[in-house]
């Protein structure tokens, strides 16, 4: 069974600090990693993911992702913090296997919190 | 802007009803996903369609059905609703190809349901 776990379910970080949010998963089957992004009272948004290839993952907003097989791990990071980054950020692994494509398994977030 | 639309926004019913959501997915998008977002947690994953058809369904009881119409519009179902479903109520839509392989999801704004 594949299952995402979310470290510390609440950051704080100073406005240009580095941003760090860790992301392990569990999965029997090579996985397919997201990282969305949800702001208050909206949807989720797709900041980044890992299909195949390249382990370092570039997304939007300056965020950027790298897959560790090794450690199961998908963490989030953003050199410099900005006050528009505060906001939900959620971890998702997918099996994009036929008839199990597009189900999302979610870790249960991460409140990104920004000082100025 | 994703091209994703639920209605409504915000409902309101009380135990026992019975309540429909739709959902509209994004421009040649032939997949509609359900998820539920308890306040405080991550989305959980209800269910799937392809094809008009239930394409895999996570741990949720048979009162929570869905449909999808020729246009790859979709409803959700909950009869006999209890106060813990109360949550926001996500529809995602993807693009599942010939191989059944879905490409990455994109999310609605949800919609918040609220049971008294």
């Amino acid at each position: 069974a594949q299952s995402v776990t979310q470290l510390g379910s609440h950051v704080s970080v100073s406005e240009g600090a580095l941003v760090l949010l860790r992301c392990n998963y569990s999965s029997s089957v090579p996985p397919y990693l997201f990282w969305y992004v949800q702001y208050p009272n909206q949807g989720l948004q797709l900041l980044l993911k890992y299909t195949t290839g390249a382990t370092l993952v570039k997304g939007i907003n300056g965020f950027e992702a790298e897959f560790k097989k090794s450690e199961t791990s998908f963490h989030l990071t953003k050199p410099s913090a900005h006050m528009s980054d505060a906001a939900e950020y959620f971890c998702a692994v997918s099996l994009m296997i036929y008839n199990q494509g597009g189900k999302l398994i979610f870790g249960q977030g991460t409140e990104l919190s920004v000082k100025p | 802007e994703t091209g994703v639309t639920q209605s409504p926004t915000h409902l309101i019913k009380t135990r026992g009803q019975q309540v429909t959501l739709r959902c509209s997915s994004q421009s040649g998008h032939n997949t509609v996903s359900w998820y539920q977002q308890a306040l405080g947690q991550g989305p959980q994953f209800i269910f799937q369609y392809y094809r008009e058809e239930e394409n895999g369904r996570g741990n949720f009881p048979p009162r929570f059905s869905g449909l999808q119409f020729p246009n790859y519009s979709s409803e959700l179902n909950v009869n006999a609703l209890e106060l813990d479903d109360s949550a926001l109520y996500l529809c995602a839509s993807s693009l599942n190809n010939l191989r059944g392989m879905n490409t990455e999801a994109f999310f609605g704004q949800g919609t918040r349901l609220t049971v008294v």
